[in-house]
């Protein structure tokens, strides 16, 4: 089973639509959550962390459940901008101040005009 | 600034071909790490560096060696190279207990 599974998608979805994203983790001793994101053929970048208490940062919602393993990505009023893929990513530590991040394979929005 | 920089961009190899990768951070950050990227397999981890001195295995270590030169650079080779090797590789750094980490743009390697 892999680590951190998420639909692949792609999802197609015109601007201004909300899309929702869903990630599953299978360590449970995983300690850390985040979501990157990655243009096409470039670099993932951070997006944001994500907590149980659920956190936002503008149209992005970033939830976490421990108890089911589950994390998710909520994107409101969708901009042509926003067309990437995004990456469930979960950490845990290694030793020696340095964390191991496992990433799901990604799911791939694009925003239609 | 430059963050994380990885030489060279793009690289073709014939197979049993030998290469180094470069990567350097002038963020002083502790941590270094090597990735690769395949179509529908997300990123895994070859190797990393907790901190300047010490290297560790990461998920497919296997056919690659890696060198943390000094704080600032972190290499990866590829001895004899596989075309199983075909993949973007990604170089990653992080400040001394932090979850981000900060990627460089990547090196594109195809193996023939």
């Amino acid at each position: 089973r892999k680590e951190v599974e998420q639909d692949p998608g792609p999802f197609n979805v015109p601007e201004g639509a909300t899309v929702a994203f869903n990630c599953t983790y299978s360590n449970s001793a995983s300690q850390s959550f985040f979501w990157y994101r990655q243009d096409c053929r470039k670099e993932p970048k951070l997006l944001m962390s994500v907590y149980s208490s659920g956190n936002e940062d503008g149209r992005f919602t970033a939830q976490l459940n421990r108890a089911s393993q589950y994390i998710s990505l909520l994107i409101r009023d969708s901009k042509l901008s926003d067309s990437a893929t995004y990456l469930c990513v979960v950490s845990a530590y290694s030793g020696a101040g340095s964390y191991q991040l496992t990433f799901g394979k990604g799911t791939k929005l694009s925003v239609i005009p | 600034n430059a963050g994380v920089t990885q030489t060279p961009k793009f690289q073709v190899l014939k197979t049993g071909q030998s290469m180094t990768l470069q990567c350097a951070q002038d963020m002083n950050h502790n941590s270094m790490y090597w990735y690769r990227q395949d179509p529908g397999m997300g990123l895994r981890l070859i190797y990393y560096s907790a901190s300047e001195g010490t290297t560790d295995k990461g998920e497919v270590p296997n056919g690659y060696n890696v060198s943390r030169l000094n704080k600032r650079e972190f290499s990866l080779r590829l001895e004899s190279a596989a075309p199983s090797q075909t993949s973007v590789y990604f170089c990653a750094s992080s400040e001394f207990r932090s979850y981000e980490q900060y990627f460089g743009p990547g090196t594109r390697l195809t193996v023939t």
